[in-house]
């Protein structure tokens, strides 16, 4: 099935500090989008990016849809204790009836 | 606001018993999916469906089945339980087909076959 290579798989960075984290894929999507999922609760959609090159931001937040379709990124800037979680990318494609494939996520930890 | 509620929150079952995991969208959305979501990995899909009627196969589908008899409910359905589901399933819906339509997600019932 398809893939997406989310990286890093964790991450322990200090309030304060920027964080950044990325998606590829082998083949191409649609739509990236980026959810956050903290402990105990479903995925909470951040960012949702439609078009090849698009870069959207959300507050602390910004994410960029990769030209060649088949990457995306997503920065935190300045973290807070509540920036804590698992982000997940996913991809979408319009021939997949809404399907979405997802990464495996990245576990952030911010340190006070 | 209640979006996607999912019953129950958490369940334990024993090894070849049944159970249904219900699911309720009370946003007219026609697109309806079961993922799973196993320890440090993402989510996968198991079964969709794009409106009353209407259902198919994900990327693990196998032991599990859906109904949508409505457009409000999508229960997933496992008939003769095995350890390997135990797992986190969540529940999401979307509108109208289309990319820019994004999913929105229940808060998951934890499952545990012993």
């Amino acid at each position: 099935g398809q893939q997406l290579n989310q990286s890093p798989q964790s991450m322990f960075i200090q309030e304060g500090e920027d964080v950044s984290m990325n998606c590829t894929s082998s083949s191409i999507f649609n739509t990236w989008l980026w959810y956050k999922q903290d402990p105990g609760e479903g995925p909470v959609l951040l960012i949702a990016l439609y078009k090849a090159g698009e870069l959207t931001s959300n507050g602390r937040l910004t994410a960029q849809f990769g030209i060649t379709r088949k990457d995306s990124f997503l920065n935190i800037s300045a973290s807070i204790p509540s920036d804590v979680g698992i982000y997940f990318c996913a991809g979408q494609k319009e021939t997949s009836g809404s399907r979405l494939t997802f990464g495996e996520g990245t576990q952030l930890t911010v340190n006070p | 606001n209640a979006g996607v509620t999912q019953t129950p929150k958490f369940r334990i079952l024993k090894i070849g018993q049944s159970m249904t995991l219900q699911c309720a969208q009370d946003m007219n959305h026609n697109y309806m999916y079961w993922y799973r979501q196993d320890p440090g990995m993402g989510l996968k899909l198991i079964y969709y469906s794009v409106g009353a009627g209407i259902t198919d196969k994900g990327e693990v589908p196998n032991g599990y089945n859906v109904s949508r008899s409505t457009t409000e409910d999508f229960p997933l359905r496992l008939e003769l339980a095995a350890p390997s589901q135990t797992s986190v399933y969540f529940c999401a819906s979307s509108s109208q087909i289309g990319s820019n339509q994004p999913q929105h997600f229940g808060d998951g019932t934890r499952l545990s076959i012993l």
